[in-house]
Order: C-alpha cells, then structure tokens, then sequence
C-alpha cells in the first residue's frame, strides 16, 4: 500500500529536550516536505527536499532541521524545542512539488 | 512569493445547499492548483487538483476552474451532504515551495 508514515503520533516533550520525528514514504518520490498546522494559520512549510542531499528552507524553518540521506526518509529535527513549536507536524512526499502532495498521519508535538 | 487567500470559515450550511469556498493566489512561474481536504481527526488528502489555466478539476461531485486572468481556483458544489463537513485547503504547488491557504472549515447540518 502506498503511504507515507511518521512516528510517533504524540508526543509531550520538554524545552530543550533534543527530539527527532521520522517520515517514510514508499512511493519513491523526489519530493518530501514538512508542515506544521497551527489554528487560523493553515499548514506552513518548514522544509522541503527535491532530491537526495537536496533540503532548502520553507516559510518557517527557525529552530528545525532536515536531513535527506536516503529518497524514503526525510526526519524532522528540533534540536532545542520551545513551547512555541507545539504544534501538529505533517510530512508529505510528491513527484515533485507542482505534483500531488501525500500526506502521513500527522504528529501532535506538545512542548512544555 | 507565492501566496493563497482563502475565504475564512467557518461556513454552515444545510444539507443540499450549494457551496462556493473562494481561493485566489499569487505567483510567479506556471503553478498547479489543488484543493485538499481534512476530515475530523485525519490528515490531508487530495480533493481536486488542475495543473493549467483553464483546467477544471472534478471529483465527488466538487469542481475547481484555474482561472488565470482573475488568479482565482473556487471550489464549487452543487448539492452538500453533512459527509462534506470537514476543513478545505487551497493550496499553490510551485517549482519549489509548496504554498497552502488558511484553511475553511465547512459544517453540514441536517
């Protein structure tokens, strides 16, 4: 089945406590990218990635970080978490970035 | 850059009633457009999608025109059925960024 996956779902951590979220995709796309939801916000991109090795900042990328070694992986950084990044984080893969955007379950990070 | 605009929510309405949820961008380049929806609880997912002005995309009785000399893609539906409550998304999917709207949470009632 082609799907995206992020682990985990939940999370409560707190300020400063180094954590990473992973996302896998099977569908060998090009394309992955990081979202965070927020309330009367939208979803705003954080990262994205092209290809392997290739990672550029979307509209919010402070205080995260991306890394793309393999094409079905793209994990989400946050090396000094605040309570400002509790949010709702989605990773999406696609051809490409014109292309249709699929989308992992989300994870619901809770800073404290 | 890029951006979306779309109306803000939330819009009820009753059970058969037509609904329009107005979506208008910017951008450089030659963009595609999509509309995704979010069910209660679930992630996202493609509702319509059209990658040319004066495409139209079409899906579960919901329609979308790119309309490029008024930057607009409104989505469009005839008849809603309390199923369709969830939030909608505009969204812009550029050569690089990928630029979404604000969302509009639509409400049925019976």
């Amino acid at each position: 089945e082609a799907q995206v996956t992020q682990n985990p779902r939940y999370l409560i951590t707190v300020t400063g406590k180094k954590l990473t979220v992973t996302c896998s995709q099977n569908m060998n796309h090009e394309y992955m990218s990081w979202y965070r939801q927020d309330p009367g916000l939208g979803l705003r991109q954080i990262y994205y990635s092209m290809n392997v090795e290739v990672t550029d900042k979307g509209d919010v990328p402070e205080g995260y970080k991306v890394s793309r070694k393999e094409k079905r992986n793209f994990p989400l950084i946050l090396e000094s978490p605040s309570p400002n990044q509790t949010s709702l984080y989605f990773c999406a893969s696609s051809l490409a970035g014109v292309s249709e955007q699929y989308f992992g379950p989300g994870t619901r990070l809770t800073v404290t | 850059g890029n951006s979306v605009t779309q109306m803000e929510g939330p819009v009820t309405l009753s059970e058969e009633a037509f609904l329009t949820i107005n979506c208008t961008y910017t951008a450089t380049g030659y963009p595609s457009l999509f509309w995704y929806v979010q069910y209660p609880g679930e992630g996202l997912q493609l509702l319509l999608k059209a990658t040319k002005a004066d495409d139209k995309g079409s899906n579960k009785g919901f329609e979308a025109t790119y309309r490029k000399e008024t930057t607009s893609f409104h989505l469009e539906k005839g008849s809603v059925q309390v199923s369709d409550s969830a939030v909608y998304f505009c969204a812009l999917g550029g050569y690089q960024k990928v630029t979404f709207g604000t969302g509009t949470k639509l409400q049925v009632i019976p």
